[in-house]
């Protein structure tokens, strides 16, 4: 079974330029999370999309993060402007099913390493 | 106060020894506790997970609760240098799962 796939894995820009990530997750995987990873931090959840609807996407900065997910399979996150606290792994996970608990463990993609200069 | 505390080290052992990762949480409401292991440059991958109170073994792995102190352990036996990774602990209530800032173990062959 392929994993998830994330694209660009690594991407340079400057501040105030706008960046997008693409994700494919785990073929029928229904729920899918964007999380950022600052140096020295753990994840923290950007936002959930079960099918192509999102189910909480409470800590994503919303005057600059967006996030889609067309047909209930790839999703993009996109940042515009860019600010250097936006340097982190952009990691992208998916899980099989919609109930919670833990049946729904989330397969981690390899992440997008975003630098902002 | 965040809600999943953990140590970053690093910690940095021989191989063969017994390596002890801990976390603490805040939030009662957590159900399932879960460590996961990153390697440099990957995504996280789930290690073991445990319901509420109580141990688990896999192999070398054993993971521990215990909800009235609100700690987590993760317990490595006979470590292996490719134990080196950074390990994060998590809790799960509903669909919210936070992590832990994650600690750096190195096991020096």
């Amino acid at each position: 079974e392929a994993g998830v796939a994330q694209s660009p894995r690594y991407k340079i820009i400057e501040k105030r330029q706008s960046v997008a990530f693409w994700c494919n997750p785990i073929s029928g995987h229904a729920t899918l999370y964007w999380y950022q990873q600052i140096l020295g931090q753990g994840p923290k959840l950007l936002i959930q999309f079960q099918n192509n609807g999102v189910v909480d996407d409470s800590q994503l900065p919303k005057d600059r993060f967006s996030a889609e997910r067309l047909k209930g399979v790839d999703s993009t996150l996109k940042i515009q402007p860019a600010k250097l606290e936006d340097s982190a792994v952009y990691l992208c996970a998916s899980s099989p099913r919609i109930r919670t608990g833990f049946n729904n463990e989330q397969f981690f993609g390899p992440g997008t390493r975003l630098t902002v200069l | 106060q965040k809600e999943v505390e953990q140590d970053p080290g690093p910690l940095s052992v021989p191989e063969g020894a017994i390596v002890s990762l801990n976390c603490t949480y805040s939030n009662s409401a957590f159900q399932y506790f879960m460590w996961y292991r990153q390697y440099s440059r990957k995504g996280p991958e789930l290690l073991m997970y445990t319901y509420s109170s109580g141990n688990k073994e896999d192999g070398r792995f054993t993971a521990q609760v215990d909800k009235s102190s609100k700690y987590i352990s993760l317990f490595i036996r006979d470590s292996q240098p490719s134990d080196s990774a950074t390990y994060l602990c998590a809790a799960l209530y509903g669909n919210k799962l936070v992590f832990g800032a994650g600690t750096i173990l190195r096991v020096k062959s």
